[in-house]
């Protein structure tokens, strides 16, 4: 079983739908999440970190469920600009420190 | 600031040649990182280290070897280039040891190797 487990998609939504995408994780010892985004060709960038008890960025909201072991994020209203791949990202702490484990990413395809 | 930078951005080798990628930081960093990323895959590690002077094994870390000389620097070595190191590598820093770990990417470097 991966470490991280995103469904790749792709999603093709149109503009102003609610998209959600949701992520596994296997190590129940993980402490931290996120949700990268990572335009064609460009390197990641950090999205939004992912809270206990959930959090909210505008249109972006992140949902954690560490019962589950379950991540999820929803965007609403998307824009054109929406349109990348969202990585799931855990962080597992080992003796060096963190380390970050990605997920291969699920690609959204906001159309007109 | 320049943030993480890489250099070349792209590069072809032909198997057997050797080349080193270089990434510098200008953040302070303490953790550096070097990543692969290849179609339908996550980003992998594959060297990083936790301050100047030290490094460490990542997932995939066969033919590949790092040196962090400087703080603000960290260089990827392949030795002997294999065509299944074509991919896409990503260098990324950030602040040390804490459970709220950012990181910070450079645009990374395109490698093909025939």
């Amino acid at each position: 079983r991966k470490e991280v487990e995103q469904d790749p998609g792709p999603f093709n939504v149109p503009e102003g739908a609610t998209v959600a995408f949701n992520c596994t994780y296997s190590n129940s010892a993980s402490q931290s999440f996120f949700w990268y985004r990572q335009d064609c060709r460009k390197e990641p960038k950090l999205l939004m970190s992912v809270y206990s008890s959930g959090n909210e960025d505008g249109r972006f909201t992140a949902q954690l469920n560490r019962a589950s072991q379950y991540i999820s994020l929803l965007i609403r209203d998307s824009k054109l600009s929406d349109s990348a791949t969202y990585l799931c990202v855990v962080n597992a702490i080992y003796n060096q420190g963190g380390k970050l484990i990605f997920g291969q990413g699920t690609e959204l395809s906001v159309k007109p | 600031n320049a943030g993480v930078t890489q250099t070349p951005k792209f590069r072809v080798l032909k198997t057997g040649q050797s080349m080193t990628l270089l990434c510098a930081q200008d953040m302070n960093h303490e953790y550096m990182y070097w990543y692969r990323q290849d179609p339908g895959m996550g980003l992998r590690l594959i060297h990083y280290s936790v301050g100047e002077g030290t490094t460490a094994k990542g997932e995939v870390p066969d033919g590949y070897n790092v040196s962090r000389l400087k703080k603000q620097n960290f260089l990827l070595g392949l030795e002997s280039a294999a065509p299944s190191q074509t991919s896409v590598y990503f260098c990324a820093s950030s602040y040390a040891r804490e459970v709220y770990n950012e990181q910070f990417f450079g645009p990374g470097t395109r490698l093909t190797v025939l």
